[in-house]
């Protein structure tokens, strides 16, 4: 099983749609989650950390779900500017500071 | 805004040839690490840099590669003989603290192809 997995899409989705993207991890003791976003051939970004009590940042809003094993961001009200690679990242326990990548979900925002 | 810089942006190389990267951590950071990402795949982590040594590493990090801290700045990746499987993005990354309690900023990366 891979350690972060993640459905590839693409999803294509009109502007102002919600979208929602899943991930699940394989070590059930990792302690830290976040979501990256990467354009096209640039580097990760941090989108979000996620916590366990979820949390939102203006139209983005990330659960994690430590008995599933599952985190989810969701984007509402879609822009053009979305469209980009979301990467779920872990760091998993005791591995230190490695952080562990999803392969990415891939969002394209149409007009 | 601080930025992890690295260069070059792109290197060309024979097989068989060494090849240093470079990247210049934000300044206040005390961690630094090196990721790669071939081609169309997921971003993996090589290693961690911390107090002057190597905190962790992965499997790929073997001993074709190395990482040094020469000064009080720039933070290096050395690949001793590149083979055409090394081909790649190498992102560089620094962090205030350990990762889970700090972000890690990436640079813009170095594509590295080996011909």
């Amino acid at each position: 099983r891979k350690e972060v997995e993640q459905d590839p899409g693409p999803f294509n989705v009109p502007e102002g749609a919600t979208v929602a993207f899943n991930c699940t991890y394989s070590n059930s003791a990792s302690q830290s989650f976040f979501w990256y976003r990467q354009d096209c051939r640039k580097e990760p970004k941090l989108l979000m950390s996620v916590y366990s009590s979820g949390n939102e940042d203006g139209r983005f809003t990330a659960q994690l779900n430590r008995a599933s094993q599952y985190i989810s961001l969701l984007i509402r009200d879609s822009k053009l500017s979305d469209s980009a690679t979301y990467l779920c990242v872990v760091n998993p326990y005791n591995a230190g500071n490695m952080l562990t990548f999803g392969g990415g979900t891939r969002l394209m925002v149409k007009p | 805004e601080p930025e992890v810089t690295q260069t070059p942006s792109h290197q060309v190389t024979q097989m068989g040839q060494e090849v240093i990267l470079r990247c210049v951590p934000i300044s206040n950071h005390l961690y630094f690490y090196w990721y790669r990402q071939i081609l169309g795949q997921k971003v993996e982590f090589l290693v961690s840099f911390y107090n002057n040594e190597i905190s962790e590493k992965s499997e790929i990090f073997d001993d074709q590669f190395s990482v040094e801290r020469p000064d009080g700045s720039n933070f290096t990746l050395k690949i001793r003989s590149t083979k055409l499987e090394d081909s790649a993005m190498y992102f560089c990354a620094s962090s205030e603290g350990a990762a889970q309690s700090s972000t890690q900023y990436f640079g813009p990366g170095t594509r590295l192809t080996v011909l």
